[in-house]
């Protein structure tokens, strides 16, 4: 399975634009790139998944590189309940969700 | 919105005691998943079921069996918990793979500690 790539922990902010990257090398044609996040003492929660184009939604935007061989997770406005696991997973449309492979994420801290 | 909801939060068990963690959704959603969770390993799958009484395998089935006789309903058992069975254990579910709306709806978790 692909896999994939992020800094330990990230700091931010509040109110100010936090970017989170992920390298994924070995991504297929067919892997999507899935983001969730983990609130402390909550289980994980979607945040956006794309394929090659750039996505947006009401939580955040999805900046996919030209090559998919990296993106990266945007937050416009980090607020202290952005604080939170992010995790970055390539997954195939068509299989199964639970082929998802949790990894270790990032840990966002983000300070008043 | 998605609800899933674990029957428990906090357990406490003994060794060698069978173990019954209950997981309900209420957007009939087709697959169910549950996955344990420990510092420094992130979440490893399982098992999962795609439909009605049926179950495959995931990363780490062994000592554990699951059960889905209802669309809605995904319990996983632990036939008789060892102490390495500590841990987060957490239920998820999804709407059929090959829709537009991909996303896996997690639960709260179940804190079990086997003693």
């Amino acid at each position: 399975d692909a896999k994939t790539t992020q800094p330990n922990s990230m700091e931010s902010n509040e109110e100010e634009p936090v970017h989170l990257p992920c390298n994924h090398s070995t991504i297929s044609g067919t892997d999507y790139i899935h983001w969730y996040r983990q609130l402390p003492s909550q289980g994980p929660e979607y945040v956006i998944h794309g394929l090659t184009s750039n996505v947006n939604n009401r939580m955040a935007s999805l900046a996919i590189a030209e090559d998919r061989k990296s993106s990266t997770l945007i937050l416009h406005r980090a607020t202290l309940r952005d604080a939170a696991v992010y995790y970055c997973i390539l997954g195939r449309r068509g299989g199964s969700q639970g082929n998802l492979i949790f990894g270790k994420g990032t840990k966002l801290s983000v300070k008043p | 919105d998605v609800k899933v909801t674990q029957s428990s939060r906090y357990l406490v068990k003994r060794t060698g005691e069978k173990v019954f963690l209950e997981c309900v959704q209420d957007m009939d959603h087709e697959n169910m998943f549950w996955y344990r969770q420990d510092p420094g390993l992130g979440l490893r799958l399982i098992y999962f079921s795609y439909d009605v009484k049926m179950k495959e395998k995931g990363d780490i089935p062994e000592g554990y069996s699951v059960s889905r006789e209802k669309k809605e309903r995904f319990s996983l058992i632990l036939e008789s918990a060892s102490t390495n069975q500590t841990s987060m254990y957490l239920c998820a579910s999804s709407s059929p793979t090959g829709t537009t709306n991909e996303k896996l709806f997690f639960g709260s978790g179940t804190q079990l500690s086997v003693l």
